[in-house]
């Protein structure tokens, strides 16, 4: 079974902090990965893609990959009120990419 | 602006009835997909299509039906709806080639069967 996890929080961070959301998965030939932002009673929205390893950075987002330890996690710096909603990680299926393999969400609360 | 946009925002339905959840997409998307999402359970998939009058089989199929008569259009069909089929049911769009998990969301059906 292909998994990707989320540690589900309530992650808490103050206005201005740095958040980091962390998402790890199962499949090793996975070759995409999506970060989505669901706010309370919304459709979840794209906010950032990494395909290579390394740092992508858009903005104040900052997407980071890890292949080799399976490890994908999304930076926010200089966090708003605004950001405070549920982070989605999303994996594209390696056996069918039109799949995406989703995590359960981080609940980010930015406190002013 | 991109859109996806489902044809009922809030149904209730009884039990055994008969529900069609209908999807339209405006930006020539190939792949449409059914969602559904539950506390705790997260987004499971049920169908999607990625050709007109083609459908895949997700995760969680059992008890759902789809058509994709048009391109634009792809349509959630319960034939007989379950009280354990209440849950938000989103509709997502996507492109086939380039970025395939760039999906773009309805903005859901909150279905609740008595």
């Amino acid at each position: 079974q292909k998994e990707v996890e989320q540690n589900s929080g309530p992650l808490s961070v103050p206005e201005g902090a740095i958040a980091s959301l962390n998402c790890t998965y199962s499949d090793r030939g996975s070759q995409s990965f999506f970060w989505y932002r669901q706010y309370s009673g919304k459709s979840p929205e794209l906010i950032m893609f990494i395909y290579s390893n390394g740092d992508k950075e858009d903005g104040r987002f900052t997407a980071q990959l890890n292949k080799a330890s399976q490890y994908v996690s999304l930076l926010i710096r200089d966090s708003q009120p605004s950001d405070s909603a549920t982070y989605l990680c999303a994996v594209a299926n390696a056996g069918n990419n039109r799949k995406l393999i989703w995590g359960l969400g981080t609940s980010l609360a930015v406190n002013p | 602006d991109v859109k996806v946009t489902q044809s009922s925002r809030y149904l209730v339905k009884r039990t055994g009835e008969k529900v069609f959840l209908e999807c339209v997409q405006d930006m020539d998307h190939e792949n449409m997909f059914w969602y559904r999402q539950d506390p705790g359970l997260g987004l499971r998939l049920i169908y999607f299509s990625y050709d007109v009058k083609m459908k895949e089989k997700g995760d969680i199929p059992e008890g759902y039906s789809v058509s994709r008569e048009k391109k634009e259009r792809f349509s959630l069909i319960l034939e007989s709806a379950s009280t354990n089929q209440t849950s938000m049911y989103l509709c997502a769009s996507g492109l086939t080639s380039g970025d395939t998990g760039e999906l773009f969301f309805g903005e859901g059906s909150r279905l609740t069967v008595l």
